[in-house]
């Protein structure tokens, strides 16, 4: 079946550092998704993707739905404490009602 | 608050004993999703609703497993029989239909502990 490979598994960085994550398919995605998940929570939608190329803001976050339609990054930017979190990505292929998610990527922040 | 609402929150059973869980989806959301989720990993599809119709179910879905949408709003999932290996997080997602129909909204998950 489809698998999303995301990296890094984990980040520790200073607070007000920028983040970067990514995940990878071999497989074409039509939509991509980006979700945080506390501890004990559901995942938190972040950023929604539509189509090739798009770049889309949220705050202090960015996302882009990779032009291959096989990837997508995460940037955030000036990290503060409440950033901590796992931050999954998620994709949708064509035709498909499910998400297929990535393993995610724990963000732990130094104060 | 109008989002996703699961119920319980918390669930330790015995094992081989039944459990139910329900998810109350948005309001004006028509397709819902079950999905289930172990320590590290991401959620993993376990099955789809659109209105009371179930659509589509993954092979995680066994046989003990079983999903209901009577009335196209709330939904169930019943576990029969569990097993220590379900202890999991459940989540459900809704989403309303159209184009961008599929971005879903995720409740606060049911995590379920068998002993």
């Amino acid at each position: 079946g489809q698998q999303l490979n995301q990296s890094p598994q984990s980040m520790f960085i200073q607070e007000g550092e920028d983040v970067s994550m990514n995940c990878t398919s071999s497989s074409i995605f039509n939509t991509w998704l980006w979700y945080k998940q506390e501890p004990g929570e559901g995942p938190v939608l972040l950023i929604a993707l539509y189509k090739a190329g798009e770049l889309t803001s949220n705050g202090r976050l960015t996302a882009q739905f990779g032009i291959t339609r096989k990837d997508s990054f995460l940037n955030i930017s000036a990290s503060i404490p409440s950033d901590v979190g796992i931050y999954f990505c998620a994709g949708r292929i064509q035709g498909a009602q499910k998400l297929v998610f990535g393993q995610g990527t724990r963000l732990t922040i130094n104060p | 608050d109008t989002g996703v609402s699961q119920d319980p929150r918390h669930k330790i059973t015995k094992r081989g004993q039944n459990v139910t869980f329900r998810c109350d989806p948005i309001s004006e959301h028509n397709r819902l999703y079950w999905y289930r989720q172990t320590l590290g990993q991401g959620p993993e599809f376990l099955t789809y609703f659109q209105n009371e119709a179930q659509l589509e179910k993954s092979r995680l879905l066994s046989d003990r497993f079983s999903a209901e949408r009577p009335k196209g709003s709330f939904s169930t999932l019943e576990i029969q029989r569990t097993e220590q290996g379900d202890s999991a997080m459940y989540l459900c997602a809704s989403s309303h239909g159209g184009n961008r129909g599929f971005v879903a909204f995720f409740g606060q998950g049911t995590r379920l502990t068998v002993v």
